[in-house]
């Protein structure tokens, strides 16, 4: 299995600027979770999936940022318009039943708004 | 909130040493996880605990639970160079929203 599937890697943009992260998760996983990774705050949770339906989105900091799940086997995240305080790296998860149960990480998105 | 702390913030040991790392957290929960993270990499999942069980084993990794101390314990034995890499606990909180709830970590330098 490939794992946890992210793009880009990298992403270098200027404030104001649109930002979208993609994730394709492990075959087979119902649960899809983004996080947020920064030294000061650590790694926060800004939205779950299950079923591709989003049930907790209490971790989105605010209206600029969006998640959308389409399919089982592909979900983004989405910045409009971003800010140098996004700054960070971006995890996706996903798992066999929710919070629970062993997530399975992404390599990241490592994220700079200038 | 039931977020977990990791102690210490940094650890740096030789290699063939145990390393130990603590976490506590603030409400009842249902599981425990241990994760580990590499520099630049995601975290990779170490193991679960429930809340029922009081002690796991996964090869050189030991975790221990106290429910009534609110309090998780990682024991890496023998560690190697390899080990070197961010430790974090994840608490999910039980009759709660349950989500997953990650600590600031413990980053561990095993020296060769």
């Amino acid at each position: 299995d490939a794992g946890v599937i992210q793009s880009p890697r990298h992403e270098v943009t200027e404030m104001g600027q649109e930002v979208t992260l993609r994730c394709k998760p492990i075959s087979g996983h119902n649960s899809l979770f983004w996080y947020r990774q920064t030294m000061m705050r650590g790694l926060e949770l800004l939205i779950y999936f299950n079923n591709n339906v989003p049930i907790d989105d209490s971790g989105m900091p605010e209206d600029r940022f969006s998640a959308k799940m389409p399919n089982a086997s592909f979900s983004t995240l989405k910045i409009q318009p971003s800010e140098p305080r996004d700054s960070a790296v971006y995890f996706c998860a996903s798992s066999h039943g929710g919070y629970q149960e062993t997530q399975y990480f992404g390599p990241g998105t490592r994220l700079l708004v200038l | 909130s039931q977020q977990g702390e990791e102690d210490p913030q940094a650890l740096s040991i030789q290699e063939g040493e145990n390393a130990t790392m603590n976490c506590s957290y603030k409400t009842s929960i249902n599981n425990l996880q241990w994760y580990r993270q590499n520099s630049g990499r995601g975290l990779v999942h170490l193991i679960l605990i429930r809340s029922n069980e009081r002690e796991k084993h996964s090869g050189r990794l030991r975790v221990t639970l106290d429910t009534s101390k609110k309090s998780s314990s990682l024991l890496i034995t023998a560690s190697r160079a390899a080990d070197t890499a961010s430790y974090f606990c994840a608490t999910d909180a039980r009759g709660g929203s349950e989500k997953l709830v990650f600590g600031k970590g413990t980053k561990l330098t095993v020296n060769p």
